[in-house]
């Protein structure tokens, strides 16, 4: 049972475009949510991330968007760069207690 | 800047051959995972430690992996014998605390059983 569900599997934007990857979660005990990025030969690293007391976090062009209710989040990248190609997971946990389960993934690709 | 270490880097094995991967996590990080990130995937956890004992290994395939961190430092992940279908990126990575905040991974060691 897959815990975290993310889409799109991949996407391709325009560079300067805004990108938007979506995560849904089934579990209400859940309360950390982060994004990794991960490069090609790399391991993933931690981009941003939240908790469920605030509705936005905002880091840098890094955006997550959270709706408790609906039990899903996003990250959004602002003025996108061919830099920002990579992939990128959604994760969460519930903290002291559960390790972090992983989305599947999302391959970015932006194009000058 | 610190970092977590693993070795091999790469490793190509033919299948019911014994293979083992190396981690030396950040040090004073007492929690260690083991992650197997299949082509295509999101990583999966394997075995979780806290100092030398394990927290979690309800999805390490025992009939043929085991894991160890006998030190309390660093850790070794075994395969015996290999599977074609362990061909995967195994990852690991290491917190301050269990379960809490930001883990930190290694390269990986990408393994290719024939």
């Amino acid at each position: 049972q897959q815990q975290v569900k993310q889409s799109p599997q991949s996407l391709i934007v325009q560079k300067g475009g805004i990108p938007i990857i979506n995560c849904a979660y089934e579990n209400t005990a859940f309360d950390y949510f982060p994004w990794y990025q991960q490069f090609p030969g790399k391991g993933p690293a931690l981009l941003i991330a939240i908790r469920p007391d605030v509705s936005e976090k905002k880091e840098g062009r890094f955006t997550i968007s959270f709706n408790k209710s609906a039990k899903q989040f996003s990250l959004h990248i602002m003025d996108s760069q061919p830099g920002d190609s990579a992939t990128y997971f959604c994760a969460a946990e519930v903290t002291g207690n559960t390790p972090l389960v992983f989305g599947k993934g999302t391959r970015l690709s932006v194009i000058a | 800047e610190a970092e977590v270490a693993q070795s091999p880097r790469y490793k190509i094995t033919e299948k019911s051959q014994a293979v083992a991967f190396w981690c030396d996590p950040i040090s004073g990080h007492a929690t260690l995972y083991w992650y197997r990130q299949i082509l295509g995937q999101g990583p999966e956890l394997l075995v979780q430690f806290q100092d030398e004992s394990v927290v979690d290994d309800s999805q390490l395939p025992k009939d043929r992996f085991s894991a160890e961190r006998l030190k309390g430092v660093d850790s070794t992940l075994k395969i015996q014998p290999a599977e074609l279908g362990d061909s995967a990126m195994y990852l690991c990575a290491s917190s301050g605390q269990l379960n809490t905040g930001e883990l930190f991974f290694g390269e990986g060691s990408r393994l290719t059983v024939l």
